[in-house]
């Protein structure tokens, strides 16, 4: 099974913050990673697909980059709404489709 | 537009089942893929279960494997986990979300249900 491993697990910013989360995979997953974003008491959210590109509707301050292992997320200037749990997860080989373990974006 | 809801969660006891259920509606839903997706409560999520969109294929996380059993009736437009010999670990709101391509696609999730609570405690 391929794990996958986001840093940080917390941060803490300001809005207008440009905010980074990496996500490394235990092996290449050849850009087949999705970004979601997840509100407390609410269902998670597509973000972003095959690493770059983003959901329809999504606001284009969010992008993603990355190739191999090597993933990130960034959010070019952090809004009220943007408070919120992200997870990548990876889509490369499956069974099992498998998740970081999430990182918590704070109002600091 | 997408609407997936997700029902019959609730407290069971150990050793226990229970069978969730997924309503779809908005799309063609006999052409897509469909996964369950848990969260425990404060944790992370863990995909759980997936059923092709002709239920010809089944996969499992493998702590639900033999326990679990996925299964869809595009009649009516919904999906199901059977879930027996429940554990307290399983206690968790379980998401439906369906797969993002029609047919052949195992990608990523585009659409999630609002989630249903299952609890295991005695």
């Amino acid at each position: 099974d391929i794990q996958m491993t986001q840093s940080p697990s917390s941060l803490s910013a300001s809005v207008g913050d440009r905010v980074t989360i990496t996500c490394r995979a235990s092996q290449g997953i050849s850009n087949s990673l999705a970004w979601y974003q997840q509100k407390p008491g609410k269902a998670p959210k597509l973000l972003l697909y095959a690493a770059s590109r983003l959901e329809s509707g999504v606001p284009s301050r969010f992008s993603g980059s990355g190739s191999g292992t090597d993933y990130t997320l960034t959010i070019s200037s952090l809004q009220p709404e943007d408070f919120a749990t992200y997870y990548c997860q990876q889509y490369y080989s499956t069974p099992p489709w498998t998740f970081g373990q999430g990182t918590k974006v704070e109002i600091k | 537009q997408v609407q997936l809801v997700e029902s019959g969660g609730g407290v069971v006891q150990p050793g226990g089942s229970l069978r969730l259920s997924c309503a779809a509606s908005g799309f063609t839903f006999s052409s897509y893929g469909m996964h369950w997706v848990r969260q425990a409560p404060g944790k992370g999520l863990e995909w759980v279960a997936f059923i092709r969109y002709d239920g010809s294929n089944k996969y499992y996380a493998d702590s639900v494997k033999g326990r679990f059993t996925i299964s869809r009736d595009n009649s009516k437009n919904t999906l199901y986990l059977q879930m027996n010999s429940l554990r307290a670990e399983d206690t968790a709101v379980y998401y439906c979300a369906k797969d993002c391509v029609p047919i052949v696609a195992m990608y990523y999730f585009d659409y999630w249900g609002q989630g249903t609570l299952v609890t295991v405690s005695s």
